[in-house]
């Protein structure tokens, strides 16, 4: 079967750097996708990557390794507003989108 | 407007009641979509729209009925549902259903459902 993994649950301080890691086992893959969800709201868009290697945008980054099925979002600077869930989703060979079950991210002041 | 917005916020209602589900888009996009949203479980697609036609129907029982009249706006008509179908109800829109590239979803806040 196809499977996204990623931690339910991470706590961090304000300030300091978060790695939320997502490892996937699909058939075949078409990209991967991050998206951040706050509480009672819509996910929006964080991050695409199709290609290995390192996607950086401000703050965030987003690292993808298709040959260990392995990608991490990397949050430096941590604020209060980034509080919120983080949700993996990977296209498969047939272009469906695979969720993860999303990690909540808690920042302690 | 902009975006996406869907209505009811939240929504109770009981086992023989029949409801629907609204979402509108601003975007200009031409895809539509339903996903169902359950705590610590990952999104289930339950309905794509290309176009107003559907074009995907993920096994959803037939208690939930989709209807898309024009690119703008979908809805969700709810039918004697089960206290299992309570959930988030995220609607969901891009440029197109193509599967190819990035095709980033815009979504909607939801729609949290309780069935008694």
């Amino acid at each position: 079967g196809q499977n996204i993994d990623q931690p339910t649950e991470m706590t961090a301080t304000e300030g300091a750097i978060v790695q939320i890691n997502c490892t996937y086992q699909t058939s075949g893959f078409n990209g991967l996708f991050w998206y951040q969800q706050h509480a009672g709201e819509a996910p929006t868009f964080l991050s695409y990557n199709v290609l290995d290697g390192l996607e950086e945008k401000g703050r965030f980054s987003s690292f993808l390794s298709r040959s260990k099925g392995y990608s991490y979002l990397l949050l430096k600077e941590l604020q209060m507003k980034d509080s919120a869930s983080y949700l993996c989703a990977v296209k498969d060979s047939n272009y469906q989108l695979i969720w993860g079950a999303g990690t909540k991210l808690i920042i302690k002041p | 407007e902009t975006g996406v917005t869907q209505t009811p916020r939240h929504l109770v209602m009981g086992m023989t009641n029949k409801k629907s589900l609204k979402c509108e888009q601003h975007l200009g996009h031409n895809a539509m979509y339903w996903y169902k949203q359950s705590a610590k479980k990952p999104l289930e697609l339950m309905f794509v729209y290309s176009l107003e036609e559907r074009v995907e129907n993920n096994s959803v029982p037939s208690r939930f009925s989709p209807e898309c009249p024009n690119s703008s706006h979908l809805f969700l008509h709810l039918h004697t549902l089960q206290p299992e179908d309570s959930a988030l109800y995220l609607c969901a829109s891009s440029e197109d259903s193509s599967r190819s590239g990035a095709n980033v979803l815009t979504f909607g806040a939801g729609s949290r459902l309780t069935v008694l």
